[in-house]
């Protein structure tokens, strides 16, 4: 079966473009996380959905992030006025529901390059 | 900021022998997980442990849990070339939500 997929795999952006980055979740997964991995760190949590309702953004690093998933399926994450410091690889998880033991599966990630 | 503290950063091992990663945290979890993550590629769920339990097997796979030590341990047997990557350690907290805070990884490296 599909895993989780997420587009474009890689993406070089100048700085101050605005980048969306998709995900498309293993399907019936009700929860949606984002994360992001900097070089040679362990993924950092952004955001997270379940269903379509947004229930916790706490890990969005400045309000030119901003994430998405309109009918509970695939989610957008848009980073507007890229920076530099955005560099980095964004990860996207599944789950089948909400609970603290549900297994997340991950996609491969978009890697994320700003010049 | 990230929960988790791996130890080493870093192991380099011949074919045949045991790898033991370990990890701490800081705060109390509902449940701690192990993550494998080859180069380039996404993170791959290992195993999970819940707080209420010390130990756990899963193929070549053992994970200990120190709960009064806040620490954890990754024990891979008969280690294989096709096991070098890298391993994260991930807790979940009740407090926190449903996100998983991950460490920093140790990479592992094995030789044939």
């Amino acid at each position: 079966g599909a895993g989780v997929s997420q587009s474009p795999r890689y993406k070089v952006a100048k700085r101050g473009q605005d980048v969306a980055l998709r995900c498309d979740p293993i399907s019936g997964h009700v929860s949606l996380f984002w994360y992001q991995q900097a070089l040679g760190q362990g993924p950092e949590f952004l955001t997270y959905f379940q269903n379509e309702a947004q229930l916790d953004k706490s890990g969005l690093p400045s309000d030119r992030f901003f994430a998405e998933r309109p009918e509970g399926s695939v989610s957008t994450l848009k980073i507007q006025r890229t920076q530099q410091e955005d560099s980095a690889v964004y990860l996207c998880a599944s789950s089948l529901a909400y609970s603290l033991q549900e297994t997340q599966y991950f996609g491969p990630g978009t890697r994320l390059l700003v010049l | 900021s990230q929960q988790g503290e791996e130890d080493p950063q870093a192991l380099s091992i011949q074919e045949g022998e045991n790898a033991t990663m370990n990890c701490s945290y800081k705060t109390s979890i509902n449940n701690l997980q192990w993550y494998r993550q080859n180069s380039g590629r996404g993170l791959v769920h290992l195993i999970l442990i819940r707080s209420n339990e010390r130990e756990k097997h899963s193929g070549r796979l053992r994970v200990t849990l120190d709960t009064s030590k806040k620490s954890s341990s990754l024990l891979i047997t008969a280690s294989r070339a096709a096991d070098t990557a890298s391993y994260f350690c991930a807790t979940a907290h009740n407090q926190a939500g449903t996100a998983l805070i991950f460490g920093k990884g140790t990479t592992l490296s094995v030789s044939s």
